[in-house]
């Protein structure tokens, strides 16, 4: 059990739709970032989020957005959905530690979402 | 740039025998970190064991065991007496010391690994 839970399980949408993904952190975890997984793949890093403000994206277009909140619950938001977008998202949370020493990341269970 | 890479894309063995994951990764910090998680087929990715760079000792946690070189960029990891609960897709993961992505993850393709009965 790491703390960390995501919503909803499955999700399927139809292209040019819009979907918003929600994760709920540890308490105390103040950094959040969310991965795409396509099938096959490894997680590919979509942005971070620390005290409420992203502060590093990875290589996704702005139709890929976000928001944390000061709950420690998460949201991304992804507009205009593509056939491509279909994959596992994984929401993580970590402490952020004096002096920005990265602690560990604690993934939840993922989203699926199916884009059709 | 940074990069990992897990040459092994799926590894099959029969139970209790020994088995190796192999990671290669690529960067131009001093400093980094590096991770192995275990992904079971119900999709959350655990974590495993981090390493940081500075620290080239190698770890044994039960059945696990990793070996890290720094000459030669790699990051191993063994099982020992694998068992069937072992199935699962393996990633090895590195992250950098600096800059806005601070602890940003960059994850191999993984290594999916059965155990037979």
């Amino acid at each position: 059990e790491t703390g960390v839970t995501q919503s909803p399980t499955h999700l399927i949408k139809t292209r040019g739709q819009q979907v918003t993904l929600r994760c709920s952190s540890q308490s105390g975890h103040n950094t959040v970032s969310w991965y795409q997984q396509a099938l096959g793949q490894g997680p590919q890093f979509i942005f971070q989020y620390y005290r409420e403000e992203e502060n590093g994206r990875g290589n996704f277009p702005p139709r890929f957005s976000g928001l944390q909140f000061p709950n420690y619950s998460s949201e991304l938001n992804v507009n205009a959905l593509e056939l491509d977008d279909s994959a596992l998202y994984l929401c993580a949370s970590r402490p952020k530690l004096a002096g920005g020493f990265p602690d560990t990341q604690y993934f939840g269970p993922g989203t699926r979402l199916t884009v059709l | 740039a940074q990069k990992v890479t897990q040459a092994q894309t799926e590894i099959s063995v029969v139970e209790k025998e020994d088995v190796t994951l192999d990671c290669v990764y690529e960067t131009r910090d001093t400093t980094y970190y590096l991770f192995w998680y275990k992904q079971p087929p119900s999709g959350e990715l655990v974590f495993l064991i981090r390493r940081n760079s500075f620290d080239e000792q190698n770890e044994i946690s039960g059945r696990y065991s990793w070996n890290f070189q720094k000459s030669t960029s790699s990051f191993n990891f063994t099982i020992t007496a694998s068992q069937v609960v072992d199935s699962a897709v393996y990633f090895c993961a590195l992250s950098e010391d600096r800059g806005s992505t601070l602890g940003r993850l960059y994850f191999g393709r993984g290594t999916q690994l059965t155990v037979w009965p």
